[in-house]
C-alpha cells in the first residue's frame, strides 16, 4: 500500500521568505509524484508532478521540487513566497501499478503575511 | 473545454434524505474519482472508476454508491444521509496515460447533512 506523509500541518511565513514543505512517501515501486495547490475557497489545481527523468522539477508560481528517492522525499520550494500563495498545498503519490489510485497527504496551509 | 464539472453547487439534507451529485468532464479520461475533503483529514477517496461500467471502493466507500454508465459521466448516491456526511465532495478525473495523468478536479460540492 502506498501512503504519503506531509509533516507541517500549518506554516507562517512573512512575504520573501523561503519556503520549503516537507512530504514523503512509501511505495515499493515506480511512483508518479504530484503537488497540488488549493486556494482559499476554490478547488485543487496541479503545482507540478514529477514523471521520470530530471528529479528537479519545476512547475508554475516558481515552485520547484526535487525528488530524492533514496530518502522517498518529494519536498516542495520556493524562494521567495508572496501573500498569493496562502493556500493549502497537497502532496500526493501514485504508485504505478495496473491501475491509478493516488493518495494524497492530509495538506499544509500555508498562510503568507504581508 | 469546461474540464470538470459538478452538480449541484451546494445542498442541504436531512438525516435519511437520499441525493445524487453528478460529475461530468470533457477531457475524454477513463478515470473518475470522488473525494471527500474534511478539515485535517486531507482528501479521501470514496470511490472510484477505470472505465465506462466498472467501479471500485476507495478508503471509504461506506454509506455511498457510484456508478458510471457513461464514459463521461460518474455519479455519487447517499441513500440515507448522515450528518457524519456533511463534507465538501470533490471529482476528478485522469488519463490512463502515466505521462498524462494529473488529476483535473471539479469545484466541488458542499454538502450539510442536518
Amino acid at each position: 500500500a502506498q501512503s504519503v506523509s506531509q509533516h507541517n500541518h500549518h506554516v507562517i511565513l512573512s512575504e520573501a521568505a523561503s519556503l520549503e514543505l516537507g512530504c514523503n512517501y512509501s511505495y515499493g515501486g515506480t511512483v508518479n509524484l504530484f503537488w497540488y495547490v488549493q486556494y482559499p475557497g476554490q478547488h485543487l489545481q496541479l503545482l507540478l508532478k514529477y514523471f521520470s527523468g530530471d528529479p528537479l522539477v519545476k512547475g508554475i508560481k516558481g515552485f520547484e521540487a526535487e525528488f530524492i528517492k533514496s530518502k522517498f522525499s518529494f519536498n516542495l520550494r520556493k524562494p521567495s513566497v508572496q501573500w498569493s500563495d496562502t493556500a493549502e498545498y497537497f502532496c500526493a503519490v501514485n504508485g504505478y501499478g495496473g491501475y491509478q489510485k493516488v493518495t494524497f497527504g492530509t495538506g499544509t496551509k500555508l498562510q503568507v503575511i504581508p | 473545454n469546461a474540464g470538470v464539472t459538478q452538480t449541484p453547487k451546494f445542498r442541504v439534507l436531512k438525516t435519511g434524505q437520499s441525493m445524487t451529485l453528478l460529475c461530468a468532464q470533457d477531457m475524454n479520461h477513463e478515470y473518475m474519482y470522488w473525494y471527500r475533503q474534511d478539515p485535517g483529514m486531507g482528501l479521501r477517496l470514496i470511490h472510484y472508476s477505470v472505465g465506462e461500467g466498472t467501479t471500485a471502493k476507495g478508503e471509504v466507500p461506506d454509506g455511498y454508491n457510484v456508478s458510471r454508465l457513461k464514459k463521461q459521466n460518474f455519479l455519487l448516491g447517499l441513500e440515507s444521509a448522515a450528518p457524519s456526511q456533511t463534507s465538501v465532495y470533490f471529482c476528478a478525473s485522469s488519463s490512463r496515460d502515466r505521462g498524462l495523468n494529473e488529476q483535473f478536479f471539479g469545484p466541488g460540492t458542499r454538502l450539510t447533512v442536518l
